[in-house]
């Protein structure tokens, strides 16, 4: 069964640091999202991207975050200068054609992010 | 805004015995509404979804979800609870606009007791 990936599983960082999130969403999916889990909280939504732009981003994706589809396959979320409240669990996403009726995301199993 | 409240954190269950989790939304449509289960170090794994049509939906793993509108709710059942359903479960609304951003309850814990 095709199934989101996320690389790494586990990512440690210094508190000012650059990372970089992967994901690899379902080979014939068309829109991409990021959550992320703050451990004890909700999960929260952070962007949408459709056809290599942003199509809606929450007020937790400030300058810091930006998004890329930098080739057919890759998803990625880079945040520039990491803080330490940006530690949680980092979900990638994807669906099918927005057009069709079947409205459901498929989540890849995350990347804990660890800001020391 | 639409919101999703899970009033249970933990819940403990017995093997065998039945299972309801408690979900209710705000929203000012009509809502798209899931249920995800995440298994430790898993994913969030989609169980059922209600776009329309009959209130109670079938899921995979036994489970089912009935919509109320009247109480804007849309409770999680299993009949009876298998040791690998411990897990965490959460309730999700979203729209039918193309972004169709999911907005997450707070998630319910799920024990099983041998």
């Amino acid at each position: 069964e095709p199934e989101v990936t996320q690389t790494p599983s586990h990512q440690v960082t210094q508190m000012g640091q650059e990372v970089i999130l992967r994901c690899v969403p379902i080979s014939n999916h068309l829109y991409f999202y990021w959550y992320r889990q703050i451990l004890g909280q909700k999960v929260e939504f952070l962007v949408s991207f459709y056809n290599n732009e942003i199509s809606e981003k929450s007020e937790i994706f400030d300058d810091q975050f930006s998004v890329e589809r930098p080739d057919g396959s890759n998803f990625t979320l880079k945040i520039r200068s990491t803080k330490l409240e940006d530690s949680a669990m980092y979900f990638c996403a994807s669906r099918t054609n927005p057009a069709a009726d079947s409205n459901i995301q498929y989540f890849g199993a995350g990347t804990r992010l660890s800001v020391l | 805004a639409q919101s999703v409240t899970q009033p249970d954190i933990h819940i403990t269950v017995s093997e065998g015995a039945s299972l309801e989790l408690r979900c209710n939304y705000s929203y000012g449509a009509t809502p798209y509404l899931f249920w995800y289960v995440q298994s430790p170090g898993q994913g969030l794994q989609l169980l059922l979804k209600y776009f329309s049509g009959d209130t109670l939906v079938q899921g995979i793993k036994g489970f089912e979800a009935e919509f109320k509108r009247s109480q804007s709710s849309f409770n999680l059942r299993k009949p009876s609870v298998h040791w690998s359903d411990a897990a965490e479960y959460f309730c999700a609304v979203g729209r039918k606009a193309a972004g169709n951003k999911l907005t997450f309850g707070g998630g319910t814990r799920v024990l099983v007791k041998p």
